[in-house]
């Protein structure tokens, strides 16, 4: 049983460009959830899918951000025009509907850094 | 609102020293689920326990215990005989039942450095 993966692992880009990160869950889990983490600060939640609807979302999530789970699998999170501000770690996290107690398993996650 | 405050900002000790990290956290439900995750050098998070609010026994897992106390909103996390493969930053967190959110709510996290 893998864990959650996500890439690229690194991602440079400069102010203003596009980039999309992907993320795999683990086999099964129907939850998945994204986070961004800046230096020194814990994880900040960003959204979450059960399936493929998208149930929640962060303030945090300006219009810049969209995330997706077309088919129920794996997700992107695609971050237009970019700015300096948006550095940081995204990370992943999925779970099972057999946890009931929201046990969330985390990837490596996709340092971003905006030049 | 929710909030989790580990007011420990790094703690260095020697190996085979004990540690403790402390966690207070905030919340309107009654129903709640508190968490421990250690994410090491590498970036990675990684779980390490969670306790449910109407649970207050305290839990111990090798090196590893925990103590909740419902009544001070605190939920700390002891690492006995420490050792260097410990160094790493340890982040307690927060997710509520009410409403049907699933987020977690994190603090900022606790470094521990244990050195040779």
């Amino acid at each position: 049983d893998t864990g959650v993966s996500q890439n690229p692992r690194h991602k440079i880009t400069k102010r203003g460009q596009n980039v999309t990160f992907r993320c795999d869950p683990i086999s099964e889990h129907n939850r998945l959830y994204w986070y961004r983490q800046t230096l020194g600060q814990g994880p900040e939640f960003l959204t979450y899918f059960q399936n493929e609807a998208q149930l929640e979302k962060s303030r945090l999530l300006s219009d810049r951000f969209s995330a997706e789970r077309p088919k129920g699998s794996f997700s992107t999170l695609e971050i237009q025009r970019t700015e300096q501000g948006d550095s940081a770690m995204y990370l992943c996290a999925s779970r099972g509907t057999a946890s009931s107690y929201n046990e969330q398993f985390f990837g490596p996650g996709t340092r971003l850094t905006v030049l | 609102a929710q909030k989790v405050t580990q007011a420990q900002t790094e703690i260095s000790v020697v190996e085979k020293e004990d540690v403790t990290l402390d966690c207070v956290y905030e919340t309107r439900d009654t129903t709640y689920y508190l968490f421990w995750y250690k994410q090491p050098p590498s970036g990675e998070l990684v779980f390490l326990i969670r306790r449910n609010s109407f649970d207050e026994q305290n839990e111990i897992s090798g090196r590893y215990s925990w103590n909740f106390q419902k009544s001070t909103s605190s939920f700390n996390f002891t690492i006995t005989a420490s050792q260097v493969v410990d160094s790493a930053v340890y982040f307690c967190a927060l997710s509520g039942i009410q409403g049907g959110s699933e987020k977690l709510v994190f603090g900022k996290g606790t470094k521990l450095t244990v050195n040779p």
